[in-house]
């Protein structure tokens, strides 16, 4: 199985920041990653595909890059509606596998 | 518009089998590169895939679960299904389906919570 291993597990920052969230996998998975957004008591969302492509009606403060085997979400310019946990996840091999998220706050 | 919604018992058993219904609306399982996946989610824990069904029923499980698992469709009545046998305290959590486009999930339900107690 393809390990995702997601940084930092928790994140702190303010309004206006920019953030950044990473995301290494075990092998290279030829940008075969998506991230999706959960925020409390909701399911997930997705946000970015193919580790660079961002969804229909997503914010363009959000953005995902990365090749081979790191990837990184960032979103600029935080806003108070970005209080969620953020997980990537792999398709380039079965089993999908997702990192274990990384919650995000306000500080 | 793209919805979809799980059902489940929301209780059961040690040992028995656990069956999941996925109704969605918005886009056909017949469809060419259309999919259903299956993911959970411990309370306050991770996401875990378990299951992918395709437009061609072509099936995909996670070995994790070794053989517990079948998934399966009704593509006339906009339904996937997903069973897993002998479940254990373990097995206890939300458990969402969501629309596959090509690769990712693109549209998730909101998720039924299912609980393993004795």
């Amino acid at each position: 199985d393809i390990r995702m291993t997601q940084s930092p597990a928790s994140l702190s920052a303010s309004l206006g920041e920019t953030v950044n969230i990473e995301c290494l996998a075990s092998e290279d998975i030829y940008s075969d990653l998506a991230w999706y957004q959960q925020k409390p008591g909701k399911s997930p969302q997705l946000l970015i595909y193919n580790a660079n492509s961002l969804q229909n009606g997503v914010p363009s403060r959000f953005s995902g890059s990365g090749s081979g085997t790191q990837y990184s979400l960032k979103i600029n310019s935080l806003q108070s509606e970005d209080v969620a946990t953020y997980f990537c996840q792999q398709y380039n091999n079965y089993p999908y596998t997702f990192g274990a998220g990384t919650k995000l706050e306000l500080k | 518009q793209v919805t979809l919604k799980e059902s489940g018992p929301g209780i059961l058993q040690p040992s028995q089998t656990l069956s999941l219904t996925c109704t969605f609306s918005g886009f056909s399982l017949s469809t060419y590169g259309m999919g259903v996946g299956w993911i959970r989610q411990p309370s306050g824990k991770g996401l875990e895939w378990l299951a992918n069904i395709w437009w061609d029923d072509d099936k995909y499980y996670n070995p994790s679960l070794k053989n517990r698992l079948t998934i399966s469709k009704d593509t006339s009545n906009n339904q996937a299904f997903l069973k897993i046998t002998n479940v254990d305290t373990a097995d206890t959590a939300t458990y969402y389906c969501a629309r596959i486009r090509l690769q990712w999930f693109d549209y998730w339900g909101q998720g039924v919570m299912v609980t393993v107690s004795s």
